[in-house]
């Protein structure tokens, strides 16, 4: 079945230590997306991706840093820069960046030891 | 920024209800989408309205692209407990591309 998995599903960070959440799609879209949720609040793009070695900052990018070298990854990680990465993360992909809807992965959810 | 009210912001309802929920918007959007999600789980796609006016089911799901442009509403009709859950509704304008995010609806069924 084609789909997007992310992993870890849980994750702790200590302060000042780097964390890197996986995301893997094996539906060929160009375009790959991270979101951060927090509770009560709508989704925010953190980086999105349209094609292999490109991408671009989202609307909460800081503390934050991704890479795409290959079509079907997009890691992200979490920077001791951000002072409060407590929050379920979510990786999205779809066709291209115009195209709708975006198919989501099940989520990271990490936490501050 | 472009923003999204979706209300109500929580709902209780007891089984067998229909339920209602809406997002409007400041700006136009080409496309609305509708998500649900469990806890714990990424969101899944419900419904995709591409065109203003358009109407669309999806089992006893049905949700309407409004004819301004600027909203989306989704019916459930007699609702069960495995409807529990928030729904999201997302619009994307063509100049931008990304998608704006409502909040969400909390729904809660009582048996």
């Amino acid at each position: 079945d084609g789909g997007i998995t992310q992993s870890p599903k849980y994750l702790f960070r200590k302060e000042g230590q780097n964390v890197t959440l996986s995301c893997e799609q094996n539906l060929n879209h160009d375009a790959m997306y991270w979101y951060r949720q927090d509770p009560g609040q709508g989704l925010r793009l953190i980086y999105y991706s349209q094609i292999v070695n490109d991408f671009q900052k989202g609307d909460i990018a800081e503390g934050y840093s991704v890479s795409r070298e290959k079509k079907e990854s997009f890691p992200l990680t979490v920077t001791s820069a951000q002072k409060n990465p407590t929050a379920f993360y979510l990786c999205a992909s779809s066709m291209d960046r115009f195209s709708q809807p975006q198919h989501f992965g099940d989520g990271t959810r990490l936490s501050i030891l | 920024g472009q923003q999204l009210n979706q209300s109500p912001q929580s709902m209780f309802i007891q089984e067998g209800e229909d339920v209602s929920m809406n997002c409007t918007s400041s700006s136009i959007f080409n496309t609305w989408l509708w998500y649900k999600q469990d806890p714990g789980e990424g969101p899944v796609l419900l419904i995709a309205l591409y065109k203003a006016g358009e109407l669309t089911s999806n089992g006893r799901l049905t949700a309407q692209f409004g004819t301004t442009r600027k909203d989306s509403f989704l019916n459930i009709s007699a609702s069960i407990p495995s409807d529990v859950g928030i729904y999201f509704c997302a619009g994307q304008s063509g100049s931008q591309g990304n998608l704006i995010f409502g909040k969400g609806t909390k729904l809660s069924v009582k048996p």
